[in-house]
């Protein structure tokens, strides 16, 4: 089946910093990827989704300008959590859809933030 | 909005069929998923099924759709330790390109040996 990587799988940050998270398509082209956050024992809720090449839109309540994502090609999609704050540690997800007529979306395995 | 909703936690013995329920409320829902997800890892599909089809089996998985009711199942025949999960109902609504998932909460499978 479809990979999608992403890295790092946790990182540890000092609050104010900013981070970096990448989500990469292995072996296929994402023309779509969705930005996830799951907190503890919470459901997933989707924060952006990013179609390559243009914005990304990004769901009620979620702050653009301190989660920025940029989806600069087909394979690589990433997450910037700006100035981050202890209330941003959490775990973070992202999926990815082929182009075409698949239906599945395939997930990366997720990275844990933790802000000190 | 939409929403899905699962119970919380699920506990059978090693051995067992295991049925994980999920109900939804958006009518127009297309597409429904199962995924796993292990501890601090991401979510795995398992499977999925078109609105319009009422089973699915795929080896020891068994998803039931009962669309009238807006209630699926996912039934793990003969279950093992290596099942022990959480497992989360998605559904996809049928807007034009879209292809967001709403999760449930996520049902918590505990296998005892």
């Amino acid at each position: 089946g479809a990979v999608v990587s992403q890295h790092p799988s946790w990182v540890i940050c000092k609050s104010g910093t900013s981070v970096k998270i990448e989500c990469r398509s292995l072996d296929f082209q994402a023309t779509t990827m969705f930005w996830y956050r799951q907190f503890p024992k919470q459901s997933l809720m989707l924060m952006a989704t990013s179609n390559e090449g243009s914005k990304a839109t990004y769901e009620q309540g979620v702050e653009k300008d301190k989660f920025l994502i940029n989806h600069a090609s087909l394979t690589l999609s990433t997450l910037t959590v700006t100035s981050a704050h202890p209330e941003d540690s959490s775990f973070y997800i992202c999926s990815a859809r082929e182009m075409g007529v698949r239906t599945e979306a395939f997930f990366g395995q997720g990275t844990r933030l933790t802000v000190v | 909005g939409e929403d899905v909703e699962q119970s919380l936690f699920l506990s059978v013995r090693e051995g067992d069929s295991s049925v994980i329920n999920c109900t939804y409320t958006d009518s127009s829902s297309t597409y429904l998923y199962w995924y796993k997800q292990e501890p601090g890892a991401g979510l795995q599909l398992l499977t999925y099924i078109f609105s319009n089809m009422d089973m699915k089996q795929d080896q020891r998985l068994t998803v039931l759709l009962n669309k009238k009711d807006k209630h699926l199942s996912l039934r793990i025949a003969d279950t093992q330790t290596g099942d022990s999960a959480i497992y989360f109902c998605a559904e996809r609504g049928s807007g034009a390109g879209s292809y967001q998932l709403t999760f449930g909460k996520g049902t918590k499978l505990s296998v005892i040996p």
